[in-house]
């Protein structure tokens, strides 16, 4: 069983569309997050949640709307699409210790490449 | 601000020659250090990580790194690396709130 799953794996689409991703993880994790992965590799955190609720938005454009309908769920909507769109994005989750504090390892979803014509 | 740094962007070795990666972060509070591996098209997956104690972490596939806080470093060893060894490799420092920060990434090539 994938223990991070995100679907589509590949997405193309054209500039103004707006399109979604799905991310779910079986590991019972409180916390997710978006990432963005660019061209050259370099990974930037977009949203994290708790609970199911919003903990992290780093600066990101407000056609980017995460939608987490339970503690297992964190999905991804993309209104809009432009060019600079175009990446790997990559759904994560973290544990807690048995303190309860975040350990900070992140299990990560396969990755959802998103390109935009 | 906290920052993580990886000095090598790209790193070609032939096989059988030993490796070390560098990464130093700037946080001056206590962190969790990771290395994440990237393998062609395939998403991060957990090497080693550092949270306390001994500061020579094994990981897997032979991978090892240490932590040495008066360098603020967490660098990545292998003595001898492997043509399946080629890869993306990320640093990463966790600080305890909920925000993650990468290193730029190390492009490892191995050539057989």
């Amino acid at each position: 069983d994938t223990a991070v799953s995100q679907t589509p794996k590949y997405l193309v689409t054209q500039m103004g569309n707006d399109k979604s991703i799905k991310c779910e993880q079986n590991l019972g994790h409180d916390t997710m997050y978006w990432y963005k992965q660019d061209s050259k590799k370099f990974l930037k955190i977009m949203f994290s949640y708790n609970n199911k609720e919003l903990i992290i938005n780093e600066t990101v454009p407000n056609r980017f709307s995460p939608k987490s309908p339970d503690k297992a769920h964190l999905n991804l909507h993309i209104n809009s699409l432009e060019l600079g769109d175009s990446a790997v994005y990559f759904c994560a989750s973290s544990p807690r210790s048995g303190t309860g504090s975040l350990t900070g390892e992140l299990f990560f979803g396969e990755g959802s490449r998103l390109t935009v014509l | 601000a906290q920052s993580v740094s990886q000095h090598n962007h790209h790193v070609i070795l032939s096989e059988a020659a030993s490796l070390e990666l560098g990464c130093n972060y700037s946080y001056g509070g206590t962190v969790n250090l990771f290395w994440y591996v990237q393998y062609p098209g395939q998403h991060l997956q957990l090497l080693l990580k550092y949270f306390s104690g001994d500061p020579l972490v094994k990981g897997i596939k032979g991978f090892e790194a240490e932590f040495i806080k008066s360098k603020f470093s967490f660098n990545l060893r292998k003595p001898s690396v492997q043509w399946s060894d080629t890869a993306e490799y990320f640093c990463a420092v966790f600080s305890g709130t909920y925000k993650y920060i990468f290193g730029t990434g190390t492009r490892l090539k191995v050539l057989a």
